[in-house]
């Protein structure tokens, strides 16, 4: 199993780019959560979603969208990059039901936007 | 090097001691608690969870303490190892908010040889 797998690992972007982040579970997870870490920080939750179709705002969702059309795989978006949004992305997966407040990590995603 | 644990609080403890690791939390309503553990460049990786109906629950050479009157909770390692230092967080899960995962801040254990 890959468990949860993020696209890309490293990007460098300009300001006003735009840039799609991938995640993807093997694992048949319903919830699907996007993260920020800063240096310094902890987690900050940007968006997640509960089940295919469905995606909700976390705690610091300006600046991004996502979108889930595939159970498997969960996107974020930046639709026009800001130095300030310069961070390490995780996405994590986790399943319903007993046992499921195990959640699962990728590897993350070091984004640099100059 | 890693950025991630160079501002937050640390904890450095002998190796053989005991490590207790404590969060505070803000929200009465979440009803599970979650520790996870944080390695240089990698995802955190969960280590125990305790309902919010219980005030302590045991792993391998992990506890878990939750103090619902004081809003608390602890991570007790046993015994630590050289392998547990790392970035501790600790997280909640609200149901009845959208079954959201949240963490609070993080602690970074550093473990003397």
């Amino acid at each position: 199993n890959a468990g949860v797998t993020q696209t890309p690992k490293f990007r460098v972007l300009k300001t006003g780019q735009s840039m799609t982040l991938l995640c993807a579970q093997d694992m048949n997870h319903e919830y699907m959560y996007w993260y920020r870490q800063d240096p310094g920080m902890g987690l900050r939750l940007i968006h997640y979603s509960v089940g295919e179709g469905t995606t909700a705002k976390g705690e610091v969702p300006d600046g991004y969208n996502v979108s889930r059309l595939k159970k498997q795989n969960f996107l974020l978006g930046l639709e026009s990059a800001a130095p300030s949004q310069t961070s390490v992305y995780f996405c994590a997966s986790r399943r319903r039901g007993l046992g499921g407040t195990e959640a699962f990590f990728g590897q993350g995603t070091r984004l640099t936007v100059v | 090097g890693e950025s991630v644990g160079l501002h937050l609080p640390t904890l450095s403890v002998q190796e053989g001691d005991n490590s207790i690791i404590n969060c505070a939390y803000s929200n009465s309503a979440s009803d599970y608690f979650i520790w996870y553990k944080q390695e240089s460049g990698k995802g955190p990786q969960f280590i125990i969870d305790i309902r919010s109906n219980m005030d302590k629950r045991q792993g391998q050479r992990v506890t878990v303490l939750l103090n619902k009157t004081v809003k608390h909770l602890s991570l007790q390692i046993a015994a630590t190892q050289p392998g547990d230092s790392a970035v501790y967080f600790c997280a909640e899960i609200q149901n009845n908010a959208g079954n959201m995962l949240t963490f609070g801040g993080g602690t970074r254990l550093m473990v003397k040889p």
